[in-house]
């Protein structure tokens, strides 16, 4: 057990529709990550927040935004899903949050699929 | 484009075997870590490389980095069945990026 919390496990929606995935890092940990896993993209970095600021982006799409909470949850939103929107997406958590940060302990994921 | 790319995409082994996966990698790093995937579960960090290190052993694993040539490598030595899984390299500046991956199969 990594220690970080992803919410749902699973997800079956429609395109069109909008979902939220809810990530709780481990105790102490200030950094969340997301990343987007898909078998014709592998593994995707989307965005990095530290202590509820946004660090770095990454293929990050205009319909997808996310946020980190006070408490240090954080929340993806993935708004007008498409087909192609189907895919595991991992949250991870680090300590730190600069170049320097070493291992991100990753959730088991929320799979989502788009019908 | 993803940085580190990760090679062979697969490998098959016997059990006993040692597994050797390679990856290269295009820009500065800090450091490169490897993960490792089982099948649709969360990764899990297995070693960690610095820019200014050569070589890092850990149990099983033996790791080395050329930075010269931007490369890496993973060595797990005396394969077991356990060990059938994804491994990833990433390597970190300014974001952890991830290779595709190779998926490595030990046959008992």
């Amino acid at each position: 057990d990594s220690g970080v919390t992803q919410t749902p496990k699973h997800l079956i929606t429609a395109t069109g529709q909008r979902v939220t995935l809810r990530c709780s890092p481990r105790s102490g940990d200030l950094s969340v990550y997301w990343y987007q896993q898909s078998l014709d993209q592998g593994l995707q970095f989307l965005i990095h927040y530290y202590n509820g600021e946004e660090r770095a982006k990454g293929n990050i799409l205009e319909r997808f935004s996310a946020q980190q909470f006070p408490d240090l949850h954080s929340e993806l939103n993935l708004s007008s899903l498409e087909l192609g929107d189907s895919a595991l997406y991992f949250c991870a958590s680090s300590v730190a949050g600069d170049r320097r940060t070493g291992e991100l302990f990753f959730g088991e994921g929320s799979r989502l699929t788009v019908l | 484009s993803q940085q580190g790319e990760e090679d062979p995409q697969a490998l098959s082994i016997q059990e006993g075997e040692n597994a050797t996966m390679n990856c290269s990698y295009k820009t500065s790093i800090n450091n490169l870590q490897w993960y490792r995937q089982n099948s649709g579960r969360g990764l899990v960090h297995l070693i960690l490389i610095r820019s200014n290190e050569r070589e890092k052993h850990s149990g099983r694993l033996r790791v080395t980095l050329d930075t010269s040539k931007k490369s890496s490598s993973l060595l797990i030595t005396a394969s077991r069945a356990a060990d059938t899984a994804s491994y990833f390299c990433a390597t970190r500046w300014e974001k952890l990026v991830f290779g595709q991956g190779t998926r490595l199969t030990i046959n008992p």
